[in-house]
Parts: structure tokens; C-alpha cells; sequence
């Protein structure tokens, strides 16, 4: 059973189009970190949020929280082809010393 | 600086054996923990090792075990192998035994024919 459901499961979009990948559940998590993971490569953390209602910004990237602390989004403004890749949300939870991930979104950045 | 090293790569098993993974954590990194991931799924977490004690153990049989020795490597081994334990092994590695804070290493790709 995955705590951390993720939508969409699959997206292709044109280069330069803008996405939004959702990370949702009904637990609450003391951090919420994104990875992307290329294909027999391990996740690469690219920003970790701790705070309800944060907001992080990696160049075209966008990362928010919910204010519960039980969500967060992903936003990628004009996509490039270099951001194909799956992409996985991970929480965290006080007490336990492990990732919970998500379902993950695969992207496909078509040229 | 090397990151987080894991052997073999690729590895191809037949039901019943038994196999060990290996994992070298980023120098300094005293936690080290182990995943499995099942082709279009996200990584399910299997065992966590800090100062070679285990602090937490994901809902896995008893067939999958896993130590650390004194420089903080780790191996998982997993017995009597079945078809669905064929998935990429994970290791990660960070300074203290928190739920964040991971470097992942490439992975061991696991078939089980």
C-alpha cells in the first residue's frame, strides 16, 4: 500500500509546455522531498520542503506544500527535454527512519 | 568524492538461490538503508542500518536480511528467491538515521528466473 499517491502516472508534453505533478495523501509528513530518476540510475533528491505551506524554487522548477503538510505539487515551466525522467515524491514521517514514495510520474519531454 | 557504490549491477538468479548485495556509503555517511523497487513502482523501503544496529525493518519476509560492518558498508541478503523479487535494490546513504537526507546509489538490477 503506497501512502503517497501521485497523478498524473504518465505525461507527455511538447518542449516549452508548462506541467503540474500532484502528490497527494490523507498522512500528514514532517518533509516531503521530490526525486527525479533516469532510467538503471538511482533518485536524485532535487529539493526537500519542510514547512506547511513552503514554496521552492529551482530555476524553471516549482515545488510547493500543502499547508497540512499531507500534499505537495510539482510545477515545470517551459519543459525541456532534459527534464524526461520519472519523477517521485518521498515523506517522511516523525518516528520512522524511512522514505515513504509515491507511485511516481513518468515524464516524456517530446522535441 | 565517491558517492554511494553498489555491486554488483546487474545480477541473474534462479528461484530458490540465495543472493548478496553490496553497498559502500558516501565516506562519512554512518546510516545506511535499502530499498527495492519493482519495475513502474516507486521504492519500497526494506531495511535501515545506523551504527550497525538495525533502526527499522520495512514489511518485508523474513527471507530478506541485511547487516552493516564496522566501515558502515551494508550487504542485503535475500534466501530462497522468487519470481517477484525481481526489482532494482536501492542503497542510500546519510550522515544520521533520519527519514531524509539520502544519496541514493545506482541500484542493483535483481532477474529471478
Amino acid at each position: 500500500t503506497q501512502l503517497l499517491e501521485q497523478s498524473p502516472q504518465f505525461l507527455s508534453i511538447q518542449e516549452g509546455e508548462n506541467l503540474t505533478v500532484y502528490c497527494n495523501s490523507s498522512s500528514v509528513f514532517s518533509s516531503l522531498q521530490w526525486y527525479r530518476q533516469e532510467p538503471g540510475e538511482g533518485p536524485v533528491l532535487l529539493v526537500t520542503v519542510v514547512t506547511g505551506g513552503e514554496v521552492k524554487k529551482l530555476k524553471r522548477l516549482t515545488f510547493q506544500f500543502g499547508d497540512a503538510r499531507k500534499d505537495s505539487s510539482l510545477h515545470i515551466t517551459a519543459a525541456q527535454t532534459g527534464d524526461t525522467g520519472l519523477y517521485l515524491c518521498a515523506g517522511d514521517q516523525t518516528g520512522a527512519n524511512n522514505l515513504f514514495f509515491g507511485t511516481g510520474t513518468r515524464l516524456t519531454v517530446i522535441p | 568524492d565517491a558517492g554511494v557504490t553498489q555491486s554488483p549491477t546487474h545480477l541473474i538468479k534462479t528461484r530458490g538461490q540465495h543472493v548478496t548485495l553490496r553497498c559502500s556509503p558516501i565516506s562519512g555517511h554512518k546510516s545506511v538503508s535499502w530499498y527495492q523497487q519493482v519495475l513502474g513502482q516507486g521504492p519500497q523501503f526494506i531495511f535501515q542500518y545506523y551504527e550497525k544496529e538495525e533502526r527499522g525493518r520495512g514489511n518485508f519476509p523474513d527471507r530478506f536480511s541485511a547487516r552493516q560492518f564496522p566501515n558502515y558498508s551494508s550487504e542485503l541478503n535475500v534466501n530462497a528467491l522468487l519470481l517477484g523479487d525481481s526489482a532494482l535494490y536501492l542503497c542510500a546513504s546519510s550522515l544520521v538515521a533520519v527519514g531524509y537526507g539520502y544519496t541514493f546509489g545506482s541500484g542493483t538490477r535483481l532477474t529471478v528466473v
